[in-house]
């Protein structure tokens, strides 16, 4: 089954302690990207990456950094997290390809972060 | 830059009302998709429906329909004789040819339909 899967799906922490949300998808998609989900803004990208190795900075990147060393694994790092980076977070994987139906995204099932 | 308004905050309809969620965009590009996703209490997004900006028929789905009209920049959504189950948040989004596959979503309409 195609999937997404992020890991954990609810979180709460502390202020200033570091953690990783997970994310991993089956489906051999080069792309792979992380939102945040907030109250009246709806999903805003927060980085993306097109390929194992390479990554780039989305709309809102402040306070997060991600890698890509492997081409099915995409976490998501908050070195310091403060309280505004409370928020519902979803990592989503597509084909970098525009052909047929390769131009849906496909979405984990969500994390729910709360710091405190 | 590409935008997405979901003006309609908040609806609530009768169950077995129709209703129809808004969606305008803005993108400079001629080749672009667009979609709807829905989010149930759960919190997961589910697809709903892709559209490319080349196809302008309108489409439907057993109670759901889609009307797009690029004239107005509109991919509206209708859900006919609404049920409770409906109820949820309903996403609009935007995807550039050229932007690296990003989707650029609304701000979302909460849906409600009481029993």
């Amino acid at each position: 089954e195609a999937q997404v899967t992020q890991n954990p799906r609810y979180l709460i922490t502390v202020t200033g302690k570091k953690l990783t949300v997970t994310c991993s998808q089956n489906m051999n998609h080069e792309y792979m990207s992380w939102y945040r989900q907030d109250p009246g803004l709806g999903l805003r990208q927060i980085y993306y990456s097109m390929n194992v190795e390479v990554t780039d900075k989305g709309d809102v990147p402040e306070g997060y950094k991600v890698s890509r060393k492997e081409k099915r694994n995409f976490p998501l790092i908050l070195e310091s997290p403060s309280p505004n980076q409370t928020s519902l977070y979803f990592c989503a994987s597509s084909s970098i390809f525009i052909q047929g139906s390769n131009t849906e995204a496909f979405f984990g099932q969500g994390t729910r972060l709360t710091v405190v | 830059a590409q935008k997405v308004t979901q003006a309609q905050t908040e609806i609530s309809v009768v169950e077995k009302e129709d209703v129809t969620l808004d969606c305008v965009y803005e993108t400079r590009d001629t080749t672009y998709y667009l979609f709807w996703y829905k989010q149930p209490p759960s919190g997961e997004l589910v697809f709903l429906i892709r559209r490319n900006s080349f196809d302008e028929q309108n489409e439907i789905s057993g109670r759901y329909s889609w009307n797009f009209q690029k004239s107005t920049s509109s991919f509206n959504f209708t859900i006919t004789a609404s049920q409770v189950v409906d109820s949820a948040v309903y996403f609009c989004a935007l995807s550039e040819y050229g932007s690296a596959r990003q989707l650029t979503f609304g701000s979302g309409t909460q849906l409600t339909v009481l029993p």
